[in-house]
């Protein structure tokens, strides 16, 4: 069965502390993607993220990283130098090649983040 | 801009009342998708359309309907059948209904109970 797991319910950091959100997948397709999605207050998800299951290569952007294991079966995501704009939910989502709905998220619980001055 | 536009932002349904969410896209988008945020959980899947005219159920379809008339317009209805509606909903949007497609969302409804 597909499942996404975001174990950390919340998270409060101190402005330019590093935060890392953990993300735990199951799958038992062997194409799959995963994604990270960012909520803000106003309540609109705002995608992050894209990597496909043949994909390892970690990814940087900016303050923003994503470290992908596929032995581990995560999809970690850290914020380095964290500022009070990042405070927000985070989500983790995964996506099926082969679920015969195409396109359907299955979507973690959510990590809120909270980042303090 | 090109985006999603949901409304109203907030909606109050009285018993036996069914109302109606907007859900709007000017991004050319094929597919549509309808997501019910409950506090402290993930969003899942009420309904998605991968084109005009067709629609499919997703996990929690029941209590709720849709149409897809435009390629623009995804509104959905939640009935009287649906006995816990107070939740946040989401609308999202993307190119075509594949796996990799990132969905892009709109601001979200949050519907109350009066």
């Amino acid at each position: 069965a597909q499942k996404v797991t975001q174990a950390q319910t919340e998270i409060s950091v101190v402005e330019k502390e590093d935060v890392t959100l953990d993300c735990v997948y199951e799958t038992r397709d062997t194409t799959y993607y995963l994604f990270w999605y960012k909520q803000p207050p106003s309540g609109e998800l705002v995608f992050l993220i894209r990597r496909n299951s043949f994909d390892e290569q970690n990814e940087i952007s900016g303050r923003y990283s994503w470290n992908f294991q596929k032995s581990t079966s995560s999809f970690n995501f850290t914020i380095t130098a964290s500022q009070v704009v990042d405070s927000a939910v985070y989500f983790c989502a995964l996506s099926e090649a082969l679920d015969n709905q195409g396109g359907k998220l299955i979507f973690g619980q959510g990590t809120e983040l909270s980042v303090k001055p | 801009d090109g985006g999603i536009t949901q409304s109203p932002k907030y909606l109050f349904r009285k018993e036996g009342q069914n109302v109606t969410l907007s859900c709007e896209q000017n991004l050319n988008h094929d597919a549509m998708y309808w997501y019910r945020q409950d506090p402290g959980q993930g969003l899942r899947l009420i309904y998605y359309s991968q084109i005009v005219n067709d629609f499919q159920k997703g996990d929690i379809a029941e209590g709720y309907s849709v149409s897809r008339e435009k390629k623009e317009s995804f509104p959905l209805t939640v009935t009287s059948a649906q006995k816990n509606p107070t939740a946040f909903y989401l609308c999202a949007s993307s190119t075509f209904r594949a796996p990799n497609q990132p969905q892009h969302f709109g601001d979200g409804t949050r519907l109350s109970i009066l």
